[in-house]
């Protein structure tokens, strides 16, 4: 069916607010990956999850930083108390198997800023 | 700490021109290295290598994996203006991804 899809496509927020962003994976893709891209920087792998459970959350940036996956489907990605250091484009991916070493299909992004 | 380091930064090139982008990676429990092509927001999957010496090619790119040394490369012949992009790899360990900072590639005609 359709591909990845992630909403909102903008976020402008200010500092201090709580944000949620959300991520629609491919139908039947077990593996969902969330990432973060800042400006002029690489991709910063955040967490990723097989069904609803992620092996290792070490990759968050902080504890502000939470996600979850229920019905192996549906995704979120929460950060509260935003601080401008956050305002980056947080990309999803989905894949078919459950391991790394899958081709990934990524969404269009959701562009965060906090003023 | 997991690093994958890219090089060059930055390249242009005339179209026809051959090109070969590098990477290089440190990455505990090494399982898989994956080069992605980026041109605006979203990355699209190029290669999963897995196996060294082994070459996989898609038309007119291709890319090798060197498990003793830890790197891998990427080549692009006959460049096209099309192929302007960010190109970035990525070391596969147990549960994380570690991504270069990727290669700017600028096709000129």
């Amino acid at each position: 069916g359709a591909g990845v899809s992630q909403s909102p496509s903008n976020k402008v927020t200010e500092k201090g607010k709580d944000v949620e962003l959300r991520c629609d994976p491919i139908s039947g893709h077990t593996a969902l990956y969330w990432y973060r891209q800042s400006l002029g920087q690489g991709l910063e792998f955040l967490i990723y999850f097989q069904g609803n459970s992620a092996p290792d959350k070490s990759g968050l940036p902080s504890d502000r930083f939470s996600a979850e996956r229920t019905g192996g489907s549906v995704s979120t990605l929460t950060i509260q108390r935003t601080q401008q250091e956050d305002s980056a484009v947080y990309l999803c991916a989905s894949s078919l198997a459950g391991t790394l070493e899958t081709s990934q299909y990524f969404g269009p992004g959701t562009r965060l800023t906090v003023l | 700490e997991d690093k994958v380091v890219q090089s060059p930064l930055s390249l242009v090139v005339h179209e026809g021109d051959t090109v070969t982008l590098n990477c290089s990676y440190e990455v505990t429990n090494f399982r898989s290295l994956l080069w992605y092509k980026q041109e605006k927001k979203a990355p699209t999957f190029l290669f999963m290598l897995t196996s060294s010496g082994i070459e996989k090619k898609s038309g007119r790119l291709s890319s090798i994996l060197d498990k003793k040394e830890l790197f891998s490369i990427l080549n692009i012949t006959a460049t096209q203006t099309g192929d302007s992009a960010v190109y970035l790899c990525a070391g596969a360990g147990s549960y994380q991804l570690t991504f270069g900072k990727g290669t700017k590639l600028s096709v000129i005609p």
